[in-house]
């Protein structure tokens, strides 16, 4: 039963314009949430978090947003860089417990 | 860069063999983790640990074990290596939660013949 979903494995924006990144949840006990980046041949690296009591948090081009009614979240990149160009996971945490994972996604920008 | 390695980098092995990764930190963090990354399947945590000699199993623990005996060492065994487990493992620590950021390692590609 897979509790963090990333519906899309891939998704591709051209450089400039917004990229929308999408993660659904079904434990609504989960009160943290996380967005990692990956390049090939590393480990992942965090990107972004968000509290349940917060609905968005942004840190430079990236904003995170939480509706937490929907048990959704997304991440935003804006503009979008070739640089961007990695998997994205999702991440969710119940409180003192590992962190959950989904899929991920692939995003390219094209230049 | 924060200060997580993993040994091997690459291994190949054969059926049948016991295999064993290596985490080394040297942040003092206390949480440590072990992942594998599958296409199609994300990160699945195989096992953790919340300090010395106190680990756990994670969703994918099933023909893994581990050892800490040491803070900065977080050890990933394979007792009878299969080719299911052909995949890449990543190592990460985290200091005082499961909330704080997760550092993860280079990662190792372990392929199972």
């Amino acid at each position: 039963d897979q509790q963090v979903k990333q519906n899309s494995p891939s998704l591709s924006v051209q450089e400039g314009r917004i990229s929308i990144l999408n993660c659904d949840y079904t434990n609504s006990m989960f009160d943290y949430f996380l967005w990692y980046k990956k390049y090939p041949a590393e480990g992942p690296t965090f990107l972004i978090s968000i509290s349940s009591i917060k609905d968005k948090n942004e840190d430079g081009r990236f904003t995170v947003f939480l509706n937490k009614s929907a048990k959704h979240l997304s991440l935003h990149i804006v503009p979008s860089q070739p640089g961007d160009s990695a998997v994205y996971f999702c991440a969710a945490s119940e409180r003192n417990t590992p962190l959950v994972f989904g899929k991920g996604t692939r995003l390219s920008v094209i230049a | 860069d924060a200060g997580i390695t993993q040994s091997p980098r690459h291994k190949v092995t054969e059926t049948g063999t016991p295999v064993t990764l290596r985490c080394h930190q040297t942040e003092n963090h206390r949480y440590m983790y072990w992942y594998r990354q599958d296409p199609g399947h994300g990160l699945r945590l195989i096992h953790y640990s919340y300090g010395v000699k106190d680990t756990d199993k994670g969703e994918v623990s099933d023909g893994y074990s581990v050892s800490r005996s040491k803070t900065e060492d977080f050890l990933l065994t394979l007792e009878s290596a299969t080719s299911s487990q052909t995949s890449v493992y990543f190592c990460a620590m985290s200091g005082t939660s499961y909330t704080d950021t997760q550092y993860f390692g280079p990662g190792t590609r372990l392929t199972v013949l």
